[in-house]
């Protein structure tokens, strides 16, 4: 069974630095693109970037380019969102999902990690 | 980037329904779309790729069709389990994009 396991929760202040996990289960790791979603508050979806977690080949959506860093480590199968100084305008939840095989499209998704942040 | 415009933004439904939901693509994707239902609370479920194509385990009463910038996701008859919010999804350009979303609710 296709499984992406991530953290539920995270809450941090202004300026903190947080790395947020999304361990896989049930596939080759290595075969598959894995992508992060973010969703406002009340918001839709958006792509933030996908990483080959063989190469690591890495793209980002214009919006979040130099915002967070993707990377991926194949020996615990997991990949990873991170921030170097969060903001308040960063507070949503984060997917990370497998991406097709051949086309930008999510066939598995986590569960999402609701990242607050406040002071 | 490709902007993706679903309508209705909510649709008022009964159960047993037929419900008709749009998804308009600002330049032509082919046939490169995929719907996602999101339950509140829930991360999505992909419903339809390649613009009609069911998922894995996806129930027959939903379908998918249109091609270019055109597209539509039928609901055959709804079922209560079927009250989400219904996502469009662009896959043939970087970055992909979605649409707003359109919910549907119970009338």
């Amino acid at each position: 069974e296709v499984r992406l396991a991530q953290p539920g929760v995270e809450v941090k202040k202004p300026g903190e630095s947080l790395k947020i996990s999304c361990k896989t289960y049930g596939y080759s790791f290595s075969r598959y693109w894995i992508a992060w979603v973010r969703q406002m508050p009340g918001k839709g979806l958006e792509w933030m970037g996908i990483i080959n977690p063989g190469d690591p080949d890495t793209r980002y959506s214009p919006s979040f380019q130099g915002q967070v860093t993707i990377s991926a480590d194949k020996s615990i199968s997991t990949a990873y969102l991170q921030w170097t100084s969060l903001k308040a305008s960063d507070t949503a939840i984060y997917y990370c999902a497998r991406r097709n095989m051949d086309w930008n499209y999510i066939d598995y998704w986590g569960q999402g990690t609701l990242v607050t942040v406040s002071s | 980037e490709i902007v993706m415009t679903q309508s209705p933004a909510t649709l008022s439904v009964s159960p047993g329904e037929r419900v008709t939901l749009s998804c308009r693509a600002s330049q032509s994707i082919s046939s490169h779309l995929a719907w996602y239902q999101q339950k509140p609370g829930q991360a999505p479920t992909l419903l339809i790729h390649g613009a009609s194509t069911r998922a894995t385990g996806i129930p027959a009463r939903f379908s998918g069709s249109g091609s270019e910038t055109e597209f539509t996701l039928t609901i055959s008859s709804l079922q209560s389990e079927d009250f989400a919010v219904y996502y469009c999804q662009e896959h043939n350009s970087w970055p992909p994009t979605f649409g707003q979303g359109t919910k549907v609710e119970i009338k």
